[in-house]
């Protein structure tokens, strides 16, 4: 059966590292996705991809990058982890326009 | 910035009743959906109402759309223990193509 994973599914991390969130989908999407979810806010949009090489930033994309050099993968990348970046993220992906999104069972980051 | 946003923020009943939640959004969207996110776990789809429909019926779900009052409800009638988690509607914006915007969520629990 096709799915979505993340890994790892929980991190510890000293400030200022750098950390690399996975995520891998077998349903062949092209369209992916990166959230993060915090208390009172919700899920917030940190990055997209519409396909191979192609990336754009979310409502909350400073101090995160992705690359998609592949169909099936979305790497996060906190390029120097913050306190502010202690939160849970989903990685997600979907067929197209107007169709339902498959999550990943989420990342639980913590920065120290 | 959020788009949609649950009301209430947490509802309790008894097993066997209706839940009711509300979600309002602030934009022309292409579609709404609603996701159930039990603890801990990721989110789950439930069902996608399209802009130019009014109901939706899934299993024990209904869900409305009234587009000029920009909201949405989610009834899940029947209730069961097992329906105790988040619920979350998304919009589909029509200015952002395939992105979705999720609000805060409901809580619910159903009590045995």
């Amino acid at each position: 059966d096709a799915e979505i994973t993340q890994s790892p599914r929980h991190k510890i991390t000293e400030t200022g590292r750098q950390v690399t969130l996975a995520c891998h989908q077998t349903w062949n999407h092209n369209n992916m996705f990166w959230y993060r979810q915090d208390l009172g806010h919700g899920l917030r949009l940190i990055h997209y991809s519409y396909g191979v090489q192609d990336t754009n930033k979310g409502e909350v994309s400073d101090g995160y990058s992705v690359s998609r050099s592949n169909t099936e993968d979305l790497p996060l990348t906190l390029e120097s982890a913050a306190s502010s970046q202690t939160s849970v993220y989903f990685c997600a992906s979907t067929q197209g326009v107007g169709y339902e999104q498959y999550f990943g069972p989420g990342t639980r980051l913590t920065v120290t | 910035s959020q788009q949609g946003e649950e009301d209430p923020q947490a509802l309790s009943i008894q097993e066997g009743e209706n839940a009711t939640m509300n979600c309002s959004y602030k934009t022309s969207i292409n579609n709404l959906q609603w996701y159930r996110q039990n603890s801990g776990r990721g989110l789950v789809h439930l069902i996608l109402i399209r802009s130019n429909e009014r109901e939706k019926h899934s299993g024990r779900l209904r869900v409305t759309l009234d587009t000029s009052k920009k909201s949405s409800s989610l009834l899940i009638t029947a209730s069961r223990a097992a329906d105790t988690a988040s619920y979350f509607c998304a919009t589909g914006r029509a200015d952002t193509g395939n992105q979705f915007y999720f609000g805060t969520g409901t809580s619910l629990t159903v009590i045995p």
